[in-house]
């Protein structure tokens, strides 16, 4: 089967830095997307990675170690519309989307 | 950017009953998804639906339960059969466009069933 493991909840101020983990027990693996949802809207994409290192977009990168079964997102300059739901996925051979639980932000002033 | 549309934006159902949803992606997809997220929670995937092919249910789910059809390349449904409250979620569908790694998801179905 397929479980990834990620934080419930992480509070940080605005202007800060801020890394959310997320451990995964997949076979086929392909890649690891993090995913963002505000509250009432859609998931919405923000990175993927298939292979070692680190991906950087803007404020957030992605991180991921294939043999270590690890990854993390990293915000960074926070503001307060990075308050949201944060969800890693693992893509595997067949095409599809496995959802972490997802970890709540709170970003304070 | 990619759109992907979905009928009802949500709906009140009475228990017993059936929903059908409908997922429009504006261009051509080999696989569909569909997902349910209950309030706070993670996305469930229901199944995968691809054009030509019986949906591939995940564990848990059933087609009697839900069933689903993919007519061609861009539309998919989704029904709830014979609802009860436990059915109450919000049930998103998903496809990944253009061969990117980037799955864009519909702006969800919030379904209540009293």
């Amino acid at each position: 089967g397929q479980s990834l493991e990620q934080p419930s909840e992480v509070t940080a101020v605005e202007g800060a830095i801020v890394q959310i983990n997320c451990t995964y027990q997949t076979s086929g693996f392909y890649g690891l997307s993090w995913y963002q949802q505000h509250d009432g809207g859609a998931p919405t994409f923000l990175s993927y990675n298939a292979l070692d290192g680190l991906e950087e977009t803007g404020r957030f990168s992605s991180f991921l170690s294939r043999s270590d079964s690890y990854g993390y997102l990293l915000l960074q300059e926070l503001q307060m519309k990075d308050s949201a739901s944060y969800f890693c996925a693992v893509s595997s051979n067949t095409g599809k989307l496995i959802f972490g639980q997802g970890t709540t932000l709170q970003v304070k002033p | 950017s990619a759109v992907i549309s979905q009928k009802p934006s949500r709906d009140i159902c009475q228990r017993g009953t059936s929903l059908t949803i409908q997922c429009q992606v504006d261009s051509q997809v080999t696989m569909m998804f569909w997902y349910r997220q209950q309030p706070g929670q993670s996305l469930t995937l229901i199944a995968t639906a691809n054009q030509g092919s019986e949906a591939t249910y995940e564990s848990g789910f059933v087609i009697d339960k839900f069933p689903i059809s993919r007519p061609n390349l861009t539309f998919s449904t989704l029904t709830v059969s014979n609802m009860s409250p436990e059915d109450s979620s919000i049930y998103l569908c998903s496809a990944f466009i253009g061969g990117s790694y980037e799955q864009y998801f519909g702006p969800g179905t919030r379904l209540t069933v009293t």
